[in-house]
């Protein structure tokens, strides 16, 4: 069945620097692949997504792209800022139905 | 582009009461609804899934029930919660491009 791994956190990173969160996963066919962020005591909303090989998926600075093989989509920004604090979630779409895979979820914290 | 919304937003009941929790969109229509919960801040599962008006699959086997009235409403129900029924719960509306757009979710607590 499909899965997806994303590197341990929590992340504590200061203002202004680089961020990278891992996601690595296991699908058969080609999945559509998506990072989605959750702020404290909200749902999830859709950070950026990417549907083919080598795609690169971008918002609010962000960027990931889907990398075919290393079967891989790793999220990185070049400058963090506090207002980036949350728990991010890698994800995959296959083709039943829609159903979304999720990572466990990385937590972000960013101090000024 | 949709709005979903999701009532209550919190909530807190007894062991053994009954559980309703309402899921509206609005902008599409015969979309495919989705019901998540999300433990501990972490790690989203799929309750349930529907594709249209009374079609409802199941992921896990568990003490919920879902159900799909009309076309924009998802309803996730209980007759009897559990402690292990508390959580943060999602629900979830798929576009034509395979993308998921999330509620702003309901959190419950089973004392």
């Amino acid at each position: 069945g499909n899965s997806v791994t994303q590197m341990e956190g929590p992340v504590t990173l200061s203002e202004e620097a680089f961020l990278t969160i891992n996601c690595t996963y296991t699908a058969t066919g080609y999945p559509s692949l998506f990072w989605y962020v959750q702020y404290p005591g909200e749902g999830l909303q859709l950070l950026l997504k990417a549907t083919k090989a080598d795609d690169k998926g971008s918002n609010k600075g962000f960027e990931a792209t889907y990398r075919k093989e290393t079967t891989s989509f790793h999220l990185e920004k070049g400058s963090v800022q506090v207002s980036d604090s949350a728990v991010y979630f890698c994800a995959l779409v296959g083709t039943s139905y829609g159903k979304l895979t999720f990572g466990q979820g990385t937590i972000l914290t960013v101090h000024p | 582009s949709q709005t979903i919304h999701q009532w209550p937003a919190t909530l807190v009941q007894p062991v053994g009461s009954p559980l309703s929790l309402e899921c509206t969109v609005e902008g599409t229509s015969n979309p495919n609804l989705y019901w998540y919960r999300q433990a501990a801040g972490r790690g989203l599962q799929l309750l349930f899934y529907s594709v249209g008006i009374g079609q409802i699959s199941s992921e896990v086997p568990q003490n919920l029930s879902a159900s799909r009235p009309q076309d924009r409403q998802f309803i996730l129900s209980s007759k009897k919660l559990l402690l292990s029924d508390s959580g943060f719960y999602l629900c979830a509306c798929r576009d034509f491009q395979e993308t998921q757009y999330f509620g702003p979710g309901t959190r419950l607590l089973v004392l």
